[in-house]
């Protein structure tokens, strides 16, 4: 079974750190790993989507990584704003054609504190 | 820039009761996505259509009803509303499924079924 797994639950940070976020999976074939974030009574809107044959993509002061070997992705913020705090979601597409159902993680909950 | 737009974005339903939740996209997206996000865990896909006059099921279809009239719009109905359907309800949509193609989603309806 497809399955999507995000560590920690959740985070608290002081503005102005660092933070990592986990996400592993079991989707196989894979084809493109995603981070959303998605704000408390919003919609997720797209941070970053890798395929098979990138291992790092950044947006900003959002940075992911893929090991599609070890079936990793993490998620790391520089320099964290109040703006941050959220809920952060890994999503896995396997590989397939046409379209094939996304595996979402249940999320990383993010809070910035100043 | 309006992206997708949902409506209503709270309701509370009686047991038995139907209604339909509304989504249009203004992207000219081929494909279009209903979702559902229960607390604490990952969105499940319920419904997709990859164009007009196509839909199919996703993983969690029972007790609801699409349909895809026009490229914008991708109504989701709910007949005989039961309390396992209250939850937070989200359509999103995408030019295609490739790897390049993120998924833009809705601010989401907010159901409560009493």
């Amino acid at each position: 079974k497809n399955q999507v797994e995000q560590s920690p639950q959740s985070l608290i940070i002081l503005e102005g750190k660092n933070c990592t976020l986990q996400c592993n999976y079991t989707v196989s074939p894979f084809s493109n790993l995603r981070w959303y974030k998605q704000d408390t009574g919003r919609g997720p809107v797209s941070l970053t989507i890798m395929t098979f044959s990138e291992n790092t993509k950044s947006n900003g002061r959002y940075t992911a990584t893929l090991d599609a070997d070890t079936k990793q992705s993490s998620l790391h913020i520089t320099a964290s704003q109040l703006s941050d705090s959220a809920s952060y979601i890994c999503v896995v597409s396997p590989e397939a054609t046409g379209y094939s159902t996304l595996t979402f993680g249940k999320g990383t909950m993010l809070l910035v504190s100043p | 820039n309006a992206g997708v737009t949902q409506t209503p974005k709270f309701r509370i339903l009686k047991i038995g009761q139907s209604m339909t939740l509304q989504c249009t996209q203004d992207m000219n997206h081929n494909y279009m996505y209903w979702y559902r996000q229960d607390p604490g865990m990952g969105l499940k896909l319920i419904y997709y259509s990859v164009g007009a006059g196509i839909t199919d099921k996703g993983e969690v279809p029972n007790g609801y009803n699409v349909s895809r009239s026009t490229t914008e719009d991708f109504p989701l109905r709910l007949e005989l509303a039961a309390p396992s359907q209250t939850s937070v309800y989200f359509c999103a949509s995408s030019y295609g499924t490739g790897s390049n193609q993120p998924q833009h989603f809705g601010d989401g309806t907010r159901l409560s079924i009493l």
